[in-house]
């Protein structure tokens, strides 16, 4: 069954310092997600990514953070100057956006766990 | 503001069935999702609701109540890998695709 691949598994940074985090969505997906979990918390949406731009951001998504397609398969977060509180497990997501219940559900993957120093 | 409560620990035993409530208030509702995350690794899907009623899958089955603004995971002949966390998740609107999570409930499956 086809997945959604994120990399790296585990990233730490210093604080100030930028990271990039890799996702490889379903292939015939189209829309595109970016989710975190601080430890102990719940999943928190950060931004929706349709037809190369940013659909719906939450308030957490601030100018610190970018999202890219640079190619017809990898999605990318970055964070620009990292900070403490980044710290977390980030999630990638995806899903194919038709009428039809089943195939608006979200299928995520692995994670990225960033831990900031 | 946007709430989705569910219990934060339940425990049960092998071959038992279990109940795991999620109730949400949300400016509007447009479908409620059921993940199952084991401890480190991602959200799997579970089922999804939309409509009122029961959605049966297996297992799992999967209730809802627009009206009373409340949904549960039923898990039947529970087995030792159902030991997870269950999170409950719901999409506020229509033209949105941000899901909204509860804290999630952590199931503990005894032999």
């Amino acid at each position: 069954e086809p997945e959604v691949t994120q990399t790296p598994s585990h990233q730490v940074t210093q604080m100030g310092q930028e990271v990039i985090l890799r996702c490889v969505p379903i292939s015939n997906h189209l829309y595109f997600y970016w989710y975190r979990q601080i430890l102990g918390q719940k999943v928190e949406f950060l931004v929706s990514f349709y037809n190369n731009e940013i659909s719906e951001k939450s308030e957490i998504f601030d100018d610190q953070f970018s999202v890219e397609r640079p190619d017809g398969s990898n999605f990318t977060l970055k964070i620009r100057s990292t900070k403490l509180e980044d710290s977390a497990m980030y999630f990638c997501a995806s899903s194919v956006r038709v009428s039809g219940l089943k195939k608006e559900t979200q299928y995520f993957g692995p994670g990225t766990r960033l831990l900031v120093l | 503001g946007q709430n989705i409560d569910q219990p934060t620990e339940m425990t049960a035993t092998e071959g038992a069935i279990v109940q795991i409530n999620c109730t949400y208030q949300t400016s509007g509702f447009n479908g409620l999702f059921w993940y199952q995350q084991h401890a480190g690794e991602a959200p799997t899907f579970l089922s999804y609701n939309v409509l009122d009623g029961l959605e049966e899958k297996g297992r799992f089955s999967s209730f809802l109540s627009r009206s009373k603004g409340y949904s549960y995971l039923l898990l039947k002949e529970l087995q030792m890998k159902d030991s997870a966390s269950y999170l409950c998740a719901v999409r506020d609107r229509r033209n949105t695709d941000k899901l909204i999570f509860g804290t999630g409930t952590r199931l503990q499956v005894f032999p």
